[in-house]
């Protein structure tokens, strides 16, 4: 697609439901990333994937939390269980990294808009 | 991974420049600086990117010292559509891979 896709813009759950959250990246882009923002703070790391590679998942706040990709494209990220602090707008952003060269440039990302979870 | 340190906030008015510092020490051979807008309700958006001396767009410029230990931003004559959360990120190939940890970022806030 034209630009990095997420569902649901707005999500509203009642505590201890769980949640997914889905991003759809731009097409070819090998490198996928989600963040969590929470009112007012900056971006939280949560986890990264890198073509088939296995995923970066250090940021993840708990066990609650997972992400898959499928086919190296779509993902899902998972909230179980969910909390009041779970609360956020969770972001994910996409980029090509093919560049084998430091001089060819570094990952350029591009966000969604983001999904904002309201847990009550 | 290159940690990174910016001004929370800033103030300036309308038609000035304005010129945004990140400290970088600890930034890695291969690491690229690149910079993001953030405006509310919206996921932050590529501003400029480099890796050493000077890089100019249509929007702003990145100042980069031989050291490479900081950067500077600098948005020309900023009007009350640049006030926004500005980030500095530090990042490279380092063989592929590049878990990219944003920091707290600049809050601008122009005035009329």
């Amino acid at each position: 697609g034209a630009g990095v896709s997420q569902s649901p813009s707005n999500k509203v759950t009642e505590k201890g439901k769980d949640v997914e959250l889905r991003c759809d990246p731009i097409s070819g882009h090998t490198a996928l990333y989600w963040y969590r923002q929470s009112l007012g703070q900056g971006l939280e790391f949560l986890i990264y994937f890198q073509g088939n590679s296995a995923p970066d998942k250090s940021g993840l706040p708990s066990d609650r939390f997972s992400a898959e990709r499928t086919g190296g494209s779509v993902s899902t990220l998972t909230i179980q269980r969910t909390q009041q602090e779970d609360s956020a707008v969770y972001l994910c952003a996409s980029s090509l990294t093919s560049a084998k060269d430091v001089r060819s440039g570094a990952n350029v990302l591009t966000f969604g808009a983001g999904s904002r979870l309201t847990v009550l | 991974l290159a940690k990174t340190t910016q001004p929370i906030s800033m103030d300036s008015y309308e038609g000035q420049e304005v010129n945004i510092t990140c400290s970088h020490n600890n930034i890695a051979t291969n690491d690229y600086i690149t910079w993001y807008q953030q405006f509310p309700s919206q996921g932050p958006r590529f501003i400029i990117q480099g890796y050493k001396t000077k890089v100019t767009n249509e929007v702003a410029s990145l100042f980069i010292p031989a050291d490479r230990k900081s950067s500077t931003l600098s948005l020309p004559r900023v009007s009350l559509s640049d006030t926004a959360v500005y980030y500095c990120l530090v990042g490279g190939l380092s063989g592929g891979y590049n878990k990219l940890i944003f920091g707290a970022g600049t809050r601008l806030a122009v005035h009329p």
